[in-house]
């Protein structure tokens, strides 16, 4: 079973934030958290990992909280491309994805 | 850089036909290999990995199989297909070991019918 609890389904409006939340209540201190989506019939496009620290790169920001038991991706400026199915992994020995969250970027 | 394709595209069999897709990764060498399947609405289902050449760990037992005949070729196989295989097969693959990131291929859309 997947490690990380998503919410199924959030809306957002194209060119403001969106703020993706996860769950990972038993993360042990050496796993990541990384994040992916999948938009429509496409493969999972890697988006950014972390272990402790905030990070950031070009398509989004990952802040952690300092229990490390949750996580918000954050694409600060949402567009219509940014339409698709986002999953929020914990994983040490082995990756399971779980039912990620289908995010909507409303015009 | 590197690309990972993936073919066919899409496919219809017939229940009880064979199945060949195939995976290639090109511009890195000794990759980890993965072979995923997701059903309509569904997450990701690891299915095979390996680590190099003729080496295949299983996920989950089926009426699938995997080979890794060459370092950058990954091939999913069944000799006969049933109705619960139709679904979306995911190739992909990483530098390190299965903790690190995972690069996907387009996949390909398998129905059987």
């Amino acid at each position: 079973d997947a490690k990380t609890t998503q919410p199924t389904s959030m809306d957002c409006a194209e060119g403001r934030a969106a703020n993706l939340p996860c769950n990972h209540s038993t993360i042990s201190g050496n796993e990541y958290v990384y994040w992916y989506r999948q938009i429509h019939s496409q493969g999972p496009q890697y988006i950014i990992h972390g272990l402790k620290n905030n990070e950031t790169n070009e398509m989004a920001s990952l802040i952690i909280t300092e229990d490390r038991k949750s996580s918000t991706l954050i694409l600060p400026h949402a567009t219509l491309r940014d339409t698709a199915v986002y999953y929020c992994i914990v994983y040490y020995d082995k990756v399971i994805f779980g039912p990620g969250t289908s995010l909507s970027v409303i015009p | 850089s590197q690309t990972i394709h993936q073919w066919p595209a899409t496919l219809v069999q017939p229940v009880g036909s064979p199945l060949s897709l195939e995976c290639t990764v090109e511009g890195t060498s000794n990759p980890n290999l993965y072979w995923y399947r997701q059903a309509a609405g569904r997450g990701l289902q690891l299915l095979f990995y390996s680590v190099g050449i003729g080496q295949i760990s299983s996920e989950v037992p089926q009426n699938l199989s995997a080979s890794r005949p060459q370092d950058r070729q990954f091939i999913l196989s069944s000799k006969k297909l049933l109705l619960s295989d139709s679904g979306f097969y995911l190739c992909a693959w990483s530098v390190d070991s299965h903790t690190d990131t995972q690069y996907f291929g387009p996949g390909t859309r398998l129905t059987v019918l």
